[in-house]
């Protein structure tokens, strides 16, 4: 299968500072990387996602890069709200195929962000 | 109106009883997962289906059980013998064929065992 890991577990942040959440894969045969946003007492829901053809990838203030060398990738959000505070998650396809449907999931990182 | 339903949002059994967690999509997607999320322990992947008729095991099936009759629907059952079944379930759905494997999740049901 594939291992993910991200770090941190927990991120604290003043409001309209950047937050980056870290996550590392173990297959490079994986090549589809999601990251997840979830509310309290909500399903997760997809926020940006970036494939292993490209290096980066923006949605206004969400960016996502991914050095396939090193085998990780990140979460950026810049100039932070109190409603970016969630949990996110990463997650990486399955190494034997992303037609196989299947993602490993990062531990998630709790994010709070302070007024 | 598309999506994924699970229903209910929170369940109450005692322990020794077997409960079923409904999860139904109209998205027309191939595949369903279900997960289990524990604090700290992320989302952890009891058992997925690909087709009608067909499912996997995932890393933490022991003491679960579905079936996959229909397309649209993917229920999971937890039988007395999970030791320690009260956590927050997650159901989810995507499209396999497009090679962007992303995964549409519901809004979750809290079981709660006595």
């Amino acid at each position: 299968g594939e291992n993910v890991e991200q770090h941190p577990s927990t991120l604290s942040v003043q409001e309209g500072d950047s937050a980056v959440i870290k996550c590392t894969y173990s297959d490079s045969a994986s090549n589809y990387f999601p990251w997840y946003k979830q509310e309290l007492g909500k399903g997760p829901q997809l926020i940006i996602d970036i494939r292993s053809n490209v290096g980066e990838k923006k949605d206004q203030r969400i960016a996502v890069t991914l050095n396939k060398t090193a085998k990780h990738f990140s979460l950026h959000i810049t100039e932070t709200q109190p409603e970016d505070s969630a949990v996110y998650f990463c997650a990486a396809s399955d190494p034997r195929g992303s037609t196989l449907g299947r993602l490993y999931f990062g531990r998630g990182t709790q994010l709070t962000v302070w007024p | 109106d598309g999506g994924i339903t699970q229903s209910p949002k929170y369940l109450f059994r005692k322990e020794g009883q077997n409960v079923t967690l409904s999860c139904e999509q109209n998205l027309n997607h191939d595949a369903m997962y279900w997960y289990r999320q524990d604090p700290g322990q992320g989302l952890r992947l009891i058992y997925y289906s690909q087709i009608v008729n067909d499912f996997q095991k995932g890393d933490i099936a022991e003491g679960y059980s579905v079936s996959r009759e229909k397309k649209e629907s993917f229920p999971l059952t937890v039988t007395s013998a999970q030791k320690n079944p009260t956590a927050f379930y997650l159901c989810a759905s995507s499209i396999v064929t497009s090679g962007r494997p992303e995964q549409f999740f519901g809004p979750g049901t809290r079981l709660t065992v006595l």
